[in-house]
C-alpha cells in the first residue's frame, strides 16, 4: 500500500537560516510526488511536484526538492526561510489509480 | 476568478442528522475530491471523481456517499453523522487526475455533537 512518511511533526528555524523538510514515500511504481504549504486557515497550495526527468526540482516561493529513489524520498528545501513561511507543509504521493495520500504535515516556525 | 468554493464554513450539527456539504468549481476540471484533516493524521482522502458519473473510494470512504451529476459540483452527503465525523473538509479539483495540481477550496468546519 502506498503512503508517505514525515517524520518531523514540528519544526522551528531562525529568519535566513535553511530549511530541509524530510518525506519519505512508499509506492510501488514511478511515484508522482507533491508538496503542499497550508498557511493557518486556509486551504493548500501547490509548492512544486515531480513527475520525471530531473530529480531536482523547482517550486514556488524559493523552494525545491530532490528525488532520491535509492532513499525513497523527496525532500523539500530553502536556502533562506523568510518569516512568511511559517506554515504547514504536506508531502504527497499519487496513485496510477488516481488516490492520494498525503503524509501527516511538518508544522514549521520561525524566529525572528 | 478560478476557484473551488465550499458551503457552508462551519456546522455544528447533532448525531444522525444527515447532511450535505457542496462543493463547486468553476475552472471545468474533470477530476474532483474531498479530504478530511485531522490533527496528527494530516489529510485523508474519502472519495474522489474522475468524470461525470464516475466516483470511486478513497482511503476512509465509511459513513460518506457523493455524486457528480454535474462536472462543476461534487457534494459530500453523510446520511448519519457521528462524532468521529467530526473534521474539517477539503475539496479539491484537478484539471484532467489525481496527478495533476489540485485546487483546493477553503475547508468545511464539521462538529458532530
Amino acid at each position: 500500500a502506498q503512503s508517505v512518511t514525515q517524520p518531523d511533526i514540528h519544526i522551528t528555524v531562525s529568519e535566513g537560516a535553511s530549511l530541509e523538510l524530510r518525506c519519505n514515500y512508499s509506492y510501488g511504481a514511478t511515484p508522482y510526488l507533491f508538496w503542499y504549504v497550508q498557511s493557518p486557515g486556509q486551504g493548500l497550495q501547490l509548492l512544486l511536484k515531480y513527475f520525471s526527468g530531473d530529480t531536482l526540482v523547482q517550486g514556488i516561493k524559493g523552494f525545491e526538492a530532490e528525488f532520491k529513489r535509492s532513499q525513497s524520498s523527496f525532500n523539500l528545501r530553502k536556502p533562506s526561510v523568510h518569516w512568511s513561511d511559517a506554515a504547514e507543509y504536506f508531502c504527497a504521493v499519487a496513485s496510477t489509480g488516481n488516490q492520494f495520500y498525503f503524509g501527516t504535515g511538518t508544522s514549521l516556525t520561525v524566529i525572528p | 476568478e478560478a476557484q473551488v468554493t465550499q458551503n457552508p464554513r462551519y456546522l455544528i450539527t447533532v448525531t444522525g442528522k444527515k447532511l450535505t456539504v457542496t462543493c463547486s468549481q468553476n475552472m471545468n476540471h474533470e477530476y474532483m475530491s474531498w479530504y478530511r484533516q485531522d490533527p496528527g493524521l494530516g489529510l485523508r482522502q474519502i472519495y474522489y471523481s474522475m468524470n461525470v458519473e464516475v466516483t470511486d473510494k478513497g482511503d476512509v470512504p465509511e459513513g460518506y456517499k457523493v455524486s457528480r451529476k454535474e462536472k462543476r459540483n461534487f457534494p459530500l452527503i453523510l446520511e448519519s453523522p457521528s462524532p468521529n465525523q467530526t473534521s474539517l473538509y477539503f475539496c479539491a479539483s484537478s484539471q484532467t487526475s489525481g496527478r495533476g495540481e489540485q485546487y483546493f477550496g477553503p475547508g468545511t468546519r464539521l462538529t458532530v455533537t
